[in-house]
């Protein structure tokens, strides 16, 4: 069975730094991209960031780039979302995401989220 | 204009059908794509229900139902997830995703209503 768990979401002032982490675990990590994606309460989802299998590529959304950085550590079956210069629009539950192995594939399995709020 | 359009609700009758569109922005070909389709219910994260490019090219989630299907209508440049045998546990947000310019990008939702 697929597991996502995600951690450290918490209250952050503006401008302030914080690092999600996602353990996983039933399948094959090192196979799979990963992806972070992002939902403001009660609005819709937005795509944040997405690393490949290898660590080798990394892509992020023009609303995140130059101030969140993902890595992962295939040792440990965990992806992390380092998040810098917090701005109040950060303010989100932030969602891990198992996603692609080939070409055809994408995001299948979701974590249930860990809640990140930007505020003074 | 947005990459994906979606609207922003529909209505539908229990037992009946609804088909919930997904319109691509102009210049990017609803044939060559693959679409996602996810369903996510109040307080629960979303849930994977199919990936379509083509009839003979479609990946149904783990324990997803069969009355759940995808078409494509290319002259609208639009996918559509197709929901049969409607029952009151479809009530749900439903988002559309792509890959598109190096990004994933999600529709903004259609919010169906069963009654």
């Amino acid at each position: 069975e697929v597991q996502l768990l995600e951690s450290g979401g918490d209250l952050v002032q503006p401008g302030g730094s914080l690092r999600l982490s996602c353990a996983a675990s039933g399948f094959t990590f090192r196979n799979y991209a990963m992806s972070w994606v992002r939902q403001t309460p009660g609005k819709g989802l937005e795509w944040v960031s997405a690393i490949t299998g290898s660590g080798d590529k990394k892509y992020y959304a023009d609303s995140v780039k130059g101030r969140f950085t993902i890595s992962r550590d295939n040792s440990k079956s965990t992806v992390y979302l380092q998040m810098n210069t917090l701005r109040a629009e950060d303010t989100a539950v932030y969602y891990c995401a198992k996603d692609w192995d080939t070409a055809a594939g994408g995001i299948d399995y979701w974590g249930q989220g860990t809640l990140l709020t930007v505020s003074s | 204009q947005a990459v994906l359009t979606q609207p922003a609700s529909l209505s539908a009758s229990p037992g009946a059908s609804a088909s919930l569109t997904c319109t691509l922005r102009s210049g990017i070909n609803v044939v060559s794509s693959r679409i996602f389709w996810y369903q996510q219910k109040p307080g629960s994260p979303p849930q994977h229900l199919m990936a379509y490019k083509s009839d003979s090219d479609m990946q149904r989630g783990s324990g997803v139902p069969s009355r759940f299907s995808g078409s494509k209508d290319a002259s609208a440049n639009a996918g559509i997830l197709l929901i049969s045998g409607l029952q009151s546990e479809d009530e749900a947000d439903y988002y559309c995703m792509v890959w598109y310019s190096n990004s994933w990008v999600f529709g903004g939702g259609t919010t169906l209503s069963v009654l």
